[in-house]
């Protein structure tokens, strides 16, 4: 079983809906969170940084992780056709900061 | 931008072919990543560094060194090719206490 699980998709939803992502993990010494956008043959560029269990708000983007049941979520509200990405989930202990990724969800808003 | 650069950005190798992989940052910072991304297992850690001649293993380590014998350059090498190490390789960096920060990527294809 993998420490950190994400449904690859494909997932696609119309112009202006809310989008909801999501990960699921098993190693409990996880406290900081990270969301990942990657367009097609570019490298992973941050999107939200979040440090133990709350949300973060950025914009159209909402971050949530519940600790205590080793979730974490991503929201986007009204979702633009420029949100089509693959987002990663990755998480790390701390330390010396390995970042253990989800395998990606490929998203895709029809105008 | 995150101020990383990758050479080459694609190459094509055939097996048993030493190759070696430049990741060059223009900030100082201590911290620098190889990983390697593959469909349906996401990005995974080959090595990290945690400053000059200062290096460590990851997840997938088998069949690669790297080295740092300057701040800014981060060299991973393949001492002979497999055609299991065709992948998308990416440097990443940690400007801050967690966050990393990604390269554009290296495409790289073992005949």
């Amino acid at each position: 079983q993998k420490e950190v699980e994400q449904d690859p998709g494909p997932l696609s939803v119309p112009e202006g809906a809310i989008v909801s992502l999501n990960c699921t993990y098993s190693n409990s010494a996880f406290q900081y969170f990270m969301w990942y956008r990657q367009y097609s043959r570019k490298g992973p560029e941050l999107l939200m940084y979040t440090y133990s269990s709350g949300n973060k708000e950025d914009g159209r983007f909402t971050a949530q992780v519940d600790k205590s049941s080793k979730y974490i979520s991503l929201f986007i509200r009204d979702s633009q056709p420029s949100d089509s990405a693959t987002y990663l989930c990755a998480m790390s202990a701390g330390g010396n900061e390995k970042l253990t990724f989800g395998t990606g969800t490929r998203l895709t808003i029809i105008p | 931008d995150a101020g990383i650069t990758q050479s080459p950005r694609h190459k094509v190798t055939e097996t048993g072919t030493p190759v070696t992989l430049r990741c060059h940052q223009t900030e100082n910072h201590r911290y620098m990543y190889w990983y390697r991304q593959d469909p349906g297992h996401g990005l995974r850690l080959i090595h990290y560094s945690y400053g000059v001649k200062d290096t460590d293993k990851g997840e997938v380590s088998d069949g690669y060194s790297v080295s740092r014998s300057k701040t800014e350059d981060f060299l991973l090498t393949l001492e002979s090719a497999t055609s299991s190490q065709t992948s998308v390789y990416f440097c990443a960096i940690r400007p801050g206490d967690h966050e990393q920060y990604f390269g554009p990527g290296t495409r790289l294809t073992v005949t």
